[in-house]
């Protein structure tokens, strides 16, 4: 069974710094993996989408890298800014014969200080 | 493109009663999820449809939860009777394929309290 697990839980810096959150998934049979922004009350918003064969996806000041053998992933965000306040989740999709599912991470709860 | 829609955005109902969720998928995407998300945690996948179809629904409590999509496009999620551990957002998503190859767009969720 997939698990996957978001390091740290919560996060507090000051605005302008640049960050890293931390995924790490057990089976490496996966499809691909996303990563989602919730902020308080509200459903998800896509960031990136990495495909098992990527390296990496970038958007703006956001970049996901995936290490598919080690089973990581982080979300590096560039000169944090207030507004990045929210709830970050990475979700896994498990691979045709890894019984495809897709199984979330509890999330990192980002504060950016003014 | 319009996104997922979902109604109600809240409920709040006593326990042992009834309460129904309604989704609407991207035009178009034949793949339809139900998640659950109790608060402080992932989203956790409670029914997954594809068109009319049950493509895995091994997590639901389906002693008391229904699920339906009978024409292949929107959905109703049915809580019956409902427990206090069910206080939680109801999400639903759709994907283009069923691997989720271009990824999941989700609705806004409708966040339900059980008194």
């Amino acid at each position: 069974k997939q698990e996957v697990t978001q390091i740290p839980a919560a996060l507090s810096v000051p605005e302008g710094e640049n960050l890293v959150l931390n995924c790490s998934f057990t089976d490496s049979a996966i499809y691909n993996l996303q990563w989602f922004r919730q902020d308080p009350g509200k459903g998800l918003t896509s960031l990136l989408l990495i495909q098992s064969s990527q390296r990496e996806q970038t958007s703006g000041r956001l970049n996901a890298s995936l290490d598919k053998s080690s089973g990581r992933s982080t979300l590096y965000i560039a000169a944090s800014q207030p507004g990045d306040s929210a709830t970050y989740l990475c979700a896994v999709r498990g691979s045709r014969n890894a019984g495809n599912m897709l199984t979330f991470g509890g999330g990192t709860r980002l504060m950016v200080k003014p | 493109e319009a996104g997922v829609a979902q109604s109600p955005r809240y409920k709040i109902i006593e326990k042992r009663q009834s309460v129904a969720f309604w989704c609407n998928p991207i035009s178009g995407h034949a793949t339809l999820y139900w998640y659950q998300q109790i608060l402080g945690q992932g989203p956790k996948l409670l029914i997954q449809f594809q068109n009319n179809g049950v493509v895995d629904d091994s997590q639901l409590p389906k002693d008391r939860f229904s699920a339906e999509r009978l024409k292949g496009v929107d959905s109703t999620l049915k809580i019956q009777p409902a427990k206090l551990e069910d206080s939680a957002v109801y999400l639903c998503a759709s994907s283009l394929d069923r691997w989720g190859h271009y990824g999941y767009t989700f609705g806004s969720g409708t966040r339900l309290t059980v008194v």
